[in-house]
Protein backbone atom coordinates (compact mmCIF):
# COMPACT_ATOMS: atom_id res chain seq x y z
CA UNK A 1 0.00 0.00 0.00
CA UNK A 2 1.22 3.20 -0.86
CA UNK A 3 1.86 5.78 2.40
CA UNK A 4 3.59 8.32 4.14
CA UNK A 5 4.54 7.64 7.62
CA UNK A 6 5.36 9.72 10.32
CA UNK A 7 5.90 9.02 13.82
CA UNK A 8 5.24 10.10 16.33
CA UNK A 9 1.43 10.84 16.08
CA UNK A 10 1.74 12.97 19.27
CA UNK A 11 4.85 13.94 21.57
CA UNK A 12 4.51 16.62 24.22
CA UNK A 13 8.14 18.06 24.88
CA UNK A 14 9.45 21.23 27.05
CA UNK A 15 11.29 23.94 26.10
CA UNK A 16 15.26 23.40 24.28
CA UNK A 17 14.71 19.46 24.20
CA UNK A 18 15.94 18.28 20.83
CA UNK A 19 13.69 16.23 18.75
CA UNK A 20 13.07 14.48 15.38
CA UNK A 21 10.04 13.69 13.59
CA UNK A 22 10.67 11.06 11.24
CA UNK A 23 8.53 10.96 7.32
CA UNK A 24 9.12 7.52 5.35
CA UNK A 25 7.55 7.37 2.31
CA UNK A 26 7.47 3.57 -0.03
CA UNK A 27 6.42 5.41 -3.36
CA UNK A 28 9.98 6.48 -4.59
CA UNK A 29 9.11 10.15 -4.81
CA UNK A 30 11.61 12.30 -5.91
CA UNK A 31 9.63 15.12 -3.59
CA UNK A 32 9.07 15.20 -0.20
CA UNK A 33 8.18 18.39 1.82
CA UNK A 34 6.95 19.37 5.92
CA UNK A 35 4.43 21.39 6.80
CA UNK A 36 2.65 22.80 9.60
CA UNK A 37 -0.72 23.50 10.45
CA UNK A 38 -2.13 26.09 12.23
CA UNK A 39 -5.79 27.35 12.99
CA UNK A 40 -6.76 29.90 10.52
CA UNK A 41 -3.88 29.33 8.55
CA UNK A 42 -3.91 26.99 6.31
CA UNK A 43 -0.67 24.82 5.92
CA UNK A 44 2.66 26.18 5.77
CA UNK A 45 5.53 24.53 4.29
CA UNK A 46 8.88 24.48 6.30
CA UNK A 47 11.01 22.57 3.95
CA UNK A 48 11.33 20.60 0.80
CA UNK A 49 13.32 18.36 -1.08
CA UNK A 50 13.29 18.02 -4.67
CA UNK A 51 15.70 14.85 -4.53
CA UNK A 52 18.42 13.04 -2.28
CA UNK A 53 20.97 15.64 -0.79
CA UNK A 54 18.46 18.60 -2.37
CA UNK A 55 16.49 20.59 0.48
CA UNK A 56 15.35 23.74 0.65
CA UNK A 57 13.80 26.66 2.80
CA UNK A 58 9.74 26.89 2.23
CA UNK A 59 7.94 30.22 3.57
CA UNK A 60 8.73 29.55 7.56
CA UNK A 61 11.66 27.55 7.83
CA UNK A 62 12.87 29.50 11.32
CA UNK A 63 13.92 26.66 14.05
CA UNK A 64 13.87 24.09 11.58
CA UNK A 65 16.68 21.55 10.16
CA UNK A 66 15.74 18.95 7.38
CA UNK A 67 18.24 16.43 6.07
CA UNK A 68 17.34 13.78 2.75
CA UNK A 69 20.51 11.10 2.90
CA UNK A 70 17.89 8.36 1.30
CA UNK A 71 15.30 9.13 -0.87
CA UNK A 72 12.36 7.54 1.15
CA UNK A 73 13.12 9.45 4.40
CA UNK A 74 13.08 12.86 5.42
CA UNK A 75 12.96 13.74 9.04
CA UNK A 76 12.06 17.32 10.61
CA UNK A 77 14.57 18.45 13.31
CA UNK A 78 13.57 21.01 16.03
CA UNK A 79 16.81 21.71 17.74
CA UNK A 80 15.66 23.44 20.43
CA UNK A 81 12.02 23.91 20.45
CA UNK A 82 9.95 26.49 21.66
CA UNK A 83 6.04 26.85 22.56
CA UNK A 84 5.57 28.73 19.34
CA UNK A 85 6.41 25.75 17.28
CA UNK A 86 3.00 23.92 19.17
CA UNK A 87 1.27 22.86 15.85
CA UNK A 88 0.24 20.12 13.53
CA UNK A 89 2.77 19.00 11.24
CA UNK A 90 1.97 16.96 7.95
CA UNK A 91 4.73 15.47 6.09
CA UNK A 92 3.68 14.84 1.83
CA UNK A 93 5.88 13.19 -1.16
CA UNK A 94 4.93 13.51 -4.76
CA UNK A 95 6.30 12.60 -7.81
CA UNK A 96 7.82 15.08 -10.02
CA UNK A 97 7.04 13.83 -13.46
CA UNK A 98 3.56 15.13 -14.77
CA UNK A 99 4.02 18.76 -14.56
CA UNK A 100 2.05 20.79 -11.65
CA UNK A 101 -0.71 18.73 -11.86
CA UNK A 102 0.56 15.82 -10.10
CA UNK A 103 -0.37 15.21 -6.36
CA UNK A 104 0.72 15.07 -3.32
CA UNK A 105 0.27 12.25 -0.79
CA UNK A 106 0.02 13.09 3.04
CA UNK A 107 0.86 11.52 6.42
CA UNK A 108 -0.95 11.49 9.03
CA UNK A 109 -0.21 14.25 11.16
CA UNK A 110 2.67 14.57 13.91
CA UNK A 111 0.55 16.83 16.55
CA UNK A 112 3.23 18.27 18.77
CA UNK A 113 2.86 20.50 22.07
CA UNK A 114 5.92 22.36 23.19
CA UNK A 115 5.53 23.41 27.34
CA UNK B 1 1.96 37.20 -4.27
CA UNK B 2 -0.06 33.72 -4.58
CA UNK B 3 -2.37 32.95 -2.50
CA UNK B 4 -6.04 31.08 -1.71
CA UNK B 5 -8.90 32.57 -0.03
CA UNK B 6 -11.66 30.08 1.08
CA UNK B 7 -15.26 31.21 2.74
CA UNK B 8 -14.75 31.01 6.83
CA UNK B 9 -16.58 27.89 8.64
CA UNK B 10 -17.57 26.03 10.40
CA UNK B 11 -20.62 24.88 7.89
CA UNK B 12 -23.37 23.34 9.16
CA UNK B 13 -25.78 21.71 7.41
CA UNK B 14 -28.12 18.86 7.57
CA UNK B 15 -27.90 15.72 5.45
CA UNK B 16 -29.03 15.98 2.21
CA UNK B 17 -28.75 19.56 1.58
CA UNK B 18 -26.50 21.39 -1.11
CA UNK B 19 -23.14 22.38 -0.16
CA UNK B 20 -21.26 25.08 -1.42
CA UNK B 21 -17.52 25.60 -0.22
CA UNK B 22 -16.08 29.20 -2.17
CA UNK B 23 -12.92 29.47 -2.97
CA UNK B 24 -10.75 32.17 -4.76
CA UNK B 25 -7.19 32.26 -5.67
CA UNK B 26 -4.08 34.80 -6.84
CA UNK B 27 -1.96 33.83 -8.64
CA UNK B 28 0.78 34.75 -11.37
CA UNK B 29 0.36 32.44 -14.19
CA UNK B 30 -1.41 29.36 -14.66
CA UNK B 31 -2.22 27.35 -11.46
CA UNK B 32 -3.40 23.69 -10.98
CA UNK B 33 -6.06 23.97 -8.61
CA UNK B 34 -6.73 21.36 -5.71
CA UNK B 35 -9.39 20.42 -2.97
CA UNK B 36 -7.55 18.17 -0.23
CA UNK B 37 -9.69 16.88 2.54
CA UNK B 38 -8.98 15.73 6.21
CA UNK B 39 -11.34 13.85 8.29
CA UNK B 40 -10.78 13.64 11.90
CA UNK B 41 -7.75 12.10 13.25
CA UNK B 42 -6.05 12.07 9.54
CA UNK B 43 -3.98 13.29 7.07
CA UNK B 44 -4.98 15.66 4.43
CA UNK B 45 -6.16 13.08 1.17
CA UNK B 46 -6.75 14.37 -2.06
CA UNK B 47 -10.48 15.02 -3.36
CA UNK B 48 -10.24 16.48 -6.69
CA UNK B 49 -7.98 18.69 -9.36
CA UNK B 50 -8.37 20.56 -12.10
CA UNK B 51 -5.07 21.61 -14.29
CA UNK B 52 -6.55 23.79 -16.77
CA UNK B 53 -9.54 26.56 -17.48
CA UNK B 54 -12.91 25.25 -17.41
CA UNK B 55 -11.60 22.06 -16.93
CA UNK B 56 -14.07 20.17 -13.90
CA UNK B 57 -12.61 17.88 -11.41
CA UNK B 58 -15.22 15.92 -9.44
CA UNK B 59 -14.92 12.53 -7.20
CA UNK B 60 -17.63 11.14 -4.47
CA UNK B 61 -20.03 13.82 -5.98
CA UNK B 62 -18.10 16.54 -5.06
CA UNK B 63 -17.31 18.69 -7.92
CA UNK B 64 -15.30 21.73 -8.67
CA UNK B 65 -15.13 24.13 -11.95
CA UNK B 66 -11.73 25.79 -12.74
CA UNK B 67 -12.88 29.13 -13.66
CA UNK B 68 -10.06 31.45 -14.63
CA UNK B 69 -12.46 34.46 -15.19
CA UNK B 70 -13.56 34.85 -11.71
CA UNK B 71 -10.37 32.91 -10.46
CA UNK B 72 -12.25 31.06 -8.84
CA UNK B 73 -12.75 27.46 -7.86
CA UNK B 74 -15.74 26.40 -5.49
CA UNK B 75 -16.51 23.41 -4.13
CA UNK B 76 -20.10 21.68 -4.70
CA UNK B 77 -22.27 18.64 -3.70
CA UNK B 78 -25.70 17.92 -4.44
CA UNK B 79 -26.44 15.82 -1.73
CA UNK B 80 -24.37 15.63 1.88
CA UNK B 81 -23.52 12.83 3.74
CA UNK B 82 -22.40 12.64 7.65
CA UNK B 83 -19.31 11.16 6.24
CA UNK B 84 -18.88 14.18 4.65
CA UNK B 85 -18.35 16.04 7.99
CA UNK B 86 -14.58 17.40 7.52
CA UNK B 87 -12.22 19.64 6.95
CA UNK B 88 -11.63 20.73 3.15
CA UNK B 89 -8.84 22.96 1.41
CA UNK B 90 -8.17 24.56 -1.59
CA UNK B 91 -5.03 24.98 -3.03
CA UNK B 92 -2.96 25.71 -5.69
CA UNK B 93 0.37 24.87 -7.53
CA UNK B 94 2.05 26.60 -10.45
CA UNK B 95 4.98 25.31 -12.45
CA UNK B 96 7.39 28.01 -11.60
CA UNK B 97 6.41 26.86 -7.67
CA UNK B 98 9.22 23.98 -6.87
CA UNK B 99 6.18 21.80 -6.67
CA UNK B 100 5.06 23.79 -3.56
CA UNK B 101 1.01 24.01 -2.84
CA UNK B 102 -0.08 27.05 -1.35
CA UNK B 103 -2.90 26.62 1.35
CA UNK B 104 -6.52 28.43 1.98
CA UNK B 105 -7.22 28.12 6.05
CA UNK B 106 -9.53 25.69 5.24
CA UNK B 107 -13.41 24.96 6.09
CA UNK B 108 -15.01 22.99 8.38
CA UNK B 109 -18.34 20.87 7.71
CA UNK B 110 -20.09 19.32 10.20
CA UNK B 111 -23.39 17.37 8.55
CA UNK B 112 -25.78 16.50 10.92
CA UNK B 113 -28.58 13.81 10.53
Amino acid sequence: EAQVTQNPRYLITVTGKKLTVTCSQNMNHEYMSWYRQDPGLGLRQIYYSMNVEVTDKGDVPEGYKVSRKEKRNFPLILESPSPNQTSLYFCASSSLAGGWGNIQYFGAGTRLSVL
Amino acid sequence: GNSVTQMEGPVTLSEEAFLTINCTYTATGYPSLFWYVQYPGEGLQLLLKATKADDKGSNKGFEATYRKETTSFHLEKGSVQVSDSAVYFCALKFSGGYNKLIFGAGTRLAVHP
